[in-house]
C-alpha cells in the first residue's frame, strides 16, 4: 500500500522551530518529486515547497523562502521540512505529497503546526 | 503569479448534479487537477488531466476543460460528496491551488 505519514507537528512560540517528518512506504520513494502543502484554519491549500527526487533543485512559496527548508533521505525514505522563524499565521495542517502523472496523486494525514505564545 | 478562480461554495440536492467550476488564463493549455478534502480528512485526488478518474473513485465524478475554465461534474450526487473541493494546475514545479469550493448536499 502506497503510504504517507507525517509527524513532528505540536505547538511553539513565535519565532520558534520545528522539523516535520514525512515517512514513505509502499513505492520507490527516491524516484519521485516531493511536496509541502498546508491549509491553515478556515483558508485554503497552499503549496509551501517541492523537491526533485535527487535533491538538486527546491523551489518554496514566497510566504516561507528563507524560513524554511525541504529536504529527503533517500535511503531512510522521509521527507523533511524544517521550519525555523516560525509566526502566527504559519498555523496549519501541513501535509506531504507526492507528484506523478503532473498531479499529487497521493497525500499524507498531515500533522499540525500551531505558533501561539 | 498564476490564478485559479473557484466559487466559495455550491448548493446540490441528494440525487441531483453538482457543477463547481475552476477559471484561469488559459487553463485548458495546462493539465487541472481536482482534490476533494473532507471535514477532518487529508486531500484526496478525485480527478488529474482535467478528465481522467483515478482508480477507486466513483464513475459518478467528471471533468471536463474548455477555454479558461475546468469543470468538475458529481451526478447523483450523494450525502458522502460533501466537502471542500479543489482544483490545481502546476506553473513550472509550484503547485497552484484555486481558493477551494464547499459543496454542501442539502
Amino acid at each position: 500500500e502506497v503510504r504517507l505519514e507525517e509527524s513532528g507537528g505540536g505547538t511553539v512560540q513565535p519565532g520558534g522551530s520545528l522539523r516535520l517528518s514525512c515517512a514513505a512506504s509502499g513505492f520507490d520513494f527516491r524516484t519521485y518529486w516531493m511536496h509541502w502543502v498546508r491549509r491553515a484554519p478556515g483558508k485554503g491549500l497552499e503549496w509551501v515547497a517541492h523537491i526533485t527526487d535527487d535533491s538538486s533543485r527546491r523551489t518554496y512559496a514566497d510566504s516561507v523562502r528563507g524560513r524554511f527548508t525541504i529536504s529527503r533521505d533517500n535511503i531512510k525514505n522521509i521527507l523533511y521540512l524544517q521550519l525555523n522563524s516560525l509566526r502566527a499565521d504559519d498555523t496549519a495542517v501541513y501535509f506531504c505529497a507526492r507528484t506523478r502523472d503532473a498531479t499529487l496523486d497521493v497525500w499524507g494525514r498531515g500533522t499540525l503546526v500551531s505558533v501561539s505564545s | 503569479s498564476y490564478e485559479l478562480t473557484q466559487p466559495p461554495s455550491v448548493s446540490v440536492s441528494p440525487g441531483q448534479t453538482a457543477t463547481i467550476s475552476c477559471s484561469g488564463h488559459d487553463l485548458d493549455r495546462r493539465y487541472t487537477s481536482w482534490h476533494q478534502q473532507r471535514p477532518g480528512q487529508s486531500p484526496l485526488l478525485v480527478m488529474y488531466h482535467d478528465k481522467r478518474r483515478p482508480s477507486g473513485v466513483p464513475a459518478r465524478f467528471s471533468g471536463s476543460n474548455s477555454g479558461n475554465t475546468t469543470t468538475l461534474t458529481i451526478i447523483e450526487t450523494q450525502a458522502v460528496d460533501e466537502a471542500d473541493y479543489f482544483c490545481q494546475v502546476f506553473e513550472n514545479t509550484t503547485a497552484v491551488f484555486g481558493g477551494g469550493t464547499r459543496l454542501t448536499v442539502l
